[in-house]
């Protein structure tokens, strides 16, 4: 069965430095890969999802993830935070058409001005 | 582009009552979701509908959860009768198909459920 890990419950970042969200994931066969963030009373917003192809993909609000195979990771990235990143952000994974998409238990970033 | 749309997007129902839930998904979208995320936690899939046909439905909870997907857009989701434990929040989601592959999906806001 697939899953996912966020080990990190929360990550706390000063404005303006890189931030790193970590996932890693276990599947039987080729992951699909997804981020979403989530902002108070609102609902998830999909930001990158790696599918094939380069390593790295870019998404949304400057944010990047890359996709490491031999580690079975796909960590979130940004080279400068700012203050409105602070959300609960989920890691998901699919396999196929017909599989579930099934999500992290999120980290919340928190970015310090 | 209109996104999911769901409604109501709160309620609070005693325990032993039943309450239902609305989804409209993204229009051509085939692939429909309702995922249940307890606070704090990740969502978790409770029905996964390709058009109008459940491809995935092992972790919805049948006793008292039911689901139906009319002509394939439209989604319902009820409880009944709920107990204290499904106070969560309640996702719905829509994705396309290209090719052999799912989009990413796309949520609604969600319907906050309390049970007292």
């Amino acid at each position: 069965a697939q899953s996912v890990a966020q080990p990190e419950d929360q990550v706390n970042v000063a404005e303006g430095n890189p931030l790193t969200v970590k996932c890693t994931y276990s599947v039987s066969g080729n992951p699909y890969l997804f981020w979403y963030v989530q902002y108070p009373n609102r609902g998830l917003q999909f930001l990158l999802k790696y599918i094939t192809g380069d390593n790295l993909v870019k998404g949304s609000y400057g944010f990047e993830a890359e996709f490491n195979k031999s580690q079975t990771s796909f960590h979130l990235k940004k080279p400068s935070a700012l203050v409105s990143d602070s959300a609960l952000y989920f890691c998901a994974v699919t396999v196929n058409r017909d599989d579930k998409i099934i999500f992290g238990k999120g980290t919340r970033l928190h970015i310090l001005p | 582009e209109a996104g999911v749309a769901q409604s109501p997007r709160y309620k609070i129902i005693e325990k032993r009552q039943s309450v239902a839930f609305w989804c409209n998904p993204i229009s051509g979208h085939a692939t429909l979701y309702w995922y249940q995320q307890i606070l704090g936690q990740g969502p978790k899939l409770l029905i996964q509908f390709q058009n109008n046909g459940v491809v995935d439905d092992s972790q919805l909870p049948k006793d008292r959860f039911s689901a139906e997907r009319l002509k394939g857009v439209d989604s319902t989701l009820k409880i009944q009768p709920a107990k204290l434990e499904d106070s969560a929040v309640y996702l719905c989601a829509s994705s396309s198909l290209t090719g052999a592959l799912n989009t990413e999906a796309f949520f609604g806001q969600g319907t906050r459920l309390t049970v007292v």
